[in-house]
C-alpha cells in the first residue's frame, strides 16, 4: 500500500522569507500523481500544486513550486516570499495513475510570523 | 473552477439520534464521491467511497451500519451517522473527482461539523 509521510509537525517562517515543507512517500507504482494541498482556518481544502510523476521538469504556480525526486521519493514544497495568508495546514498526497483515491500525510502547520 | 457543497455546515444533535450530511457537485457529475473524518489538526481520514448507482466501499475499521453512505444521483451523496455518540463529533468532509480533465481534478467540501451532546 502506499505511504506518504511528512515528519515536519509544525513550521515557522518569517514574512517574505521561503520555507521547505517536506514529504516522502512510498510506491511500487512507476506513474502517479503528487499534490500540495493547503487547509485554511477555515478547513476548506485548497489544491496548491501537482506533480504528475511522468515530468521530470518541477511543478512550478506562482511563489509555489516543488522539489521532485522520483528516485528518492521525495516531493517538497517550497513556498518563496511568504505571506501571512499562507498559514494553514499543508498536506501532501498521492494518487495512483488510475483511480482517484487519495493518500494523505500528517500534514504541517505552518505559521508565518509579521 | 467546480463547486463542491455540503449540507449542513453545522449540527449538533443529542446522542442516540441520527444525522444527515449531504455533498453535491453543483456543477458536473460524479460518480463517485468520497468521505473523509477529520479530527483537530490531523489528517483527513478516508471512510468510504460512494459510488453511484451501488454500494459504498467502506474503509478497514469504518462501521458500515453506522456510517450510511448513499450516492442518490449523479450529483448528490449522503452520509448518514446512525445512532450518533460524542464520539462521533468531527469534522466530515466530502471530495469528488471531475472526470474529463487531465488527471480528473478532486473538489472537496468546505465541510460540516457533527457535535454530539
Amino acid at each position: 500500500a502506499q505511504t506518504v509521510t511528512q515528519s515536519q509537525p509544525e513550521m515557522s517562517v518569517q514574512e517574505a522569507e521561503t520555507v521547505t515543507l517536506s514529504c516522502t512517500y512510498d510506491t511500487s507504482e512507476s506513474d502517479y500523481y503528487l499534490f500540495w494541498y493547503k487547509q485554511p482556518p477555515s478547513r476548506q481544502m485548497i489544491l496548491v500544486i501537482r506533480q504528475e510523476a511522468y515530468k521530470q521538469q518541477n511543478a512550478t504556480e506562482n511563489r509555489f513550486s516543488v522539489n521532485f525526486q522520483k528516485a528518492a521519493k521525495s516531493f517538497s514544497l517550497k513556498i518563496s516570499d511568504s505571506q501571512l495568508g499562507d498559514a494553514a495546514m499543508y498536506f501532501c498526497a498521492y494518487r495512483p495513475e488510475y483511480g482517484n483515491k487519495l493518500v494523505f500525510g500528517a500534514g504541517t502547520i505552518l505559521r508565518v510570523k509579521s | 473552477g467546480a463547486v463542491v457543497s455540503q449540507h449542513p455546515s453545522w449540527v449538533i444533535c443529542k446522542s442516540g439520534t441520527s444525522v444527515k450530511i449531504e455533498c453535491r457537485s453543483l456543477d458536473f457529475q460524479a460518480t463517485t464521491m468520497f468521505w473523509y473524518r477529520q479530527f483537530p489538526k490531523q489528517s483527513l481520514m478516508l471512510m468510504a467511497t460512494s459510488n453511484e448507482g451501488s454500494k459504498a466501499t467502506y474503509e478497514q475499521g469504518v462501521e458500515k451500519d453506522k456510517f450510511l453512505i448513499n450516492h442518490a444521483s449523479l450529483t448528490l451523496s449522503t452520509l448518514t451517522v446512525t445512532s450518533a455518540h460524542p464520539e462521533d463529533s468531527s469534522f466530515y468532509i466530502c471530495s469528488a473527482p471531475r472526470s474529463g480533465s487531465n488527471y480528473n481534478e478532486q473538489f472537496f467540501g468546505p465541510g460540516t461539523r457533527l457535535t454530539v451532546l
